[in-house]
């Protein structure tokens, strides 16, 4: 069973720009959540997709957003790029149907420069 | 507002012995817990977790402990090994409140000595 796969694993933006994440999540998982990692913050959550709904969001600006499709892969975007977004995005798949584990994918590391 | 908090930010611990990691949470309403083992530039690895209706749930040499009056879990490894040098994170989720999402505490690298 393939696990979480997100893409691209490394990335080098200029401030103002804008990016697009990608994450696979575990075949028959329905629920994609983000969340952002940095030094001294841990890991904070972005939003929550379940069945191409935004279920839940956590607290960051309007640039940071996301959709799901039907075959449940997720993509983030932000926009706008600012020095401050650099960090660790890890996407997480999990059923979404009750408090189950969830299974994280290995990152992508943006750079803002 | 950090709703789960690990006060320790490092452990080191001899090879063999027990290794024991804190988590607080603030939060009444989170009803499920998890812990997460971290490498550098990996996502992190899923350990183990522990309803709020347990106080202890083992699996091998990993057993986490949940009491709920004090808002407080630990997890404890024994006999850690060199292996198991990582950072450790605490999660927890109120998922009967419609979130699936989960609240991280900021890690605790732990270095086991061999």
């Amino acid at each position: 069973k393939a696990g979480v796969t997100q893409t691209p694993r490394y990335l080098i933006k200029t401030r103002g720009q804008q990016v697009t994440l990608s994450c696979s999540p575990i075949s028959g998982h329905r629920s994609v959540s983000w969340y952002q990692q940095t030094p001294g913050q841990g890991l904070q959550f972005l939003f929550e997709y379940f069945s191409e709904t935004q279920r839940n969001k956590g607290n960051f600006p309007g640039r940071f957003s996301g959709r799901q499709f039907s075959n449940s892969r997720s993509e983030m975007n932000v926009s706008t790029l600012e020095l401050g977004d650099s960090a660790l995005y890890l996407c997480a798949s999990s059923s979404g149907d009750g408090n189950t584990e969830a299974f994280f994918g290995q990152g992508t590391r943006l750079t803002v420069v | 507002d950090q709703q789960v908090k690990q006060n320790s930010p490092s452990l080191s611990v001899q090879e063999g012995r027990i290794s024991i990691l804190n988590c607080d949470y603030t939060n009444s309403m989170f009803d499920y817990f998890l812990w997460y083992k971290k490498y550098p530039a990996e996502g992190p690895t899923f350990l183990i977790s522990i309803s709020s209706i347990k106080d202890k749930n083992e699996d091998g040499r990993f057993t986490v402990f949940l009491n709920k009056s004090a808002k407080h879990l630990s997890l404890h490894i024994v006999p850690s090994q060199p292996g198991d040098s990582a950072v450790y994170f605490c999660a927890a989720s109120a998922f009967w409140s419609g979130a699936n999402n989960l609240f991280f505490g900021t890690g605790t690298r732990l270095t086991v000595i061999p």
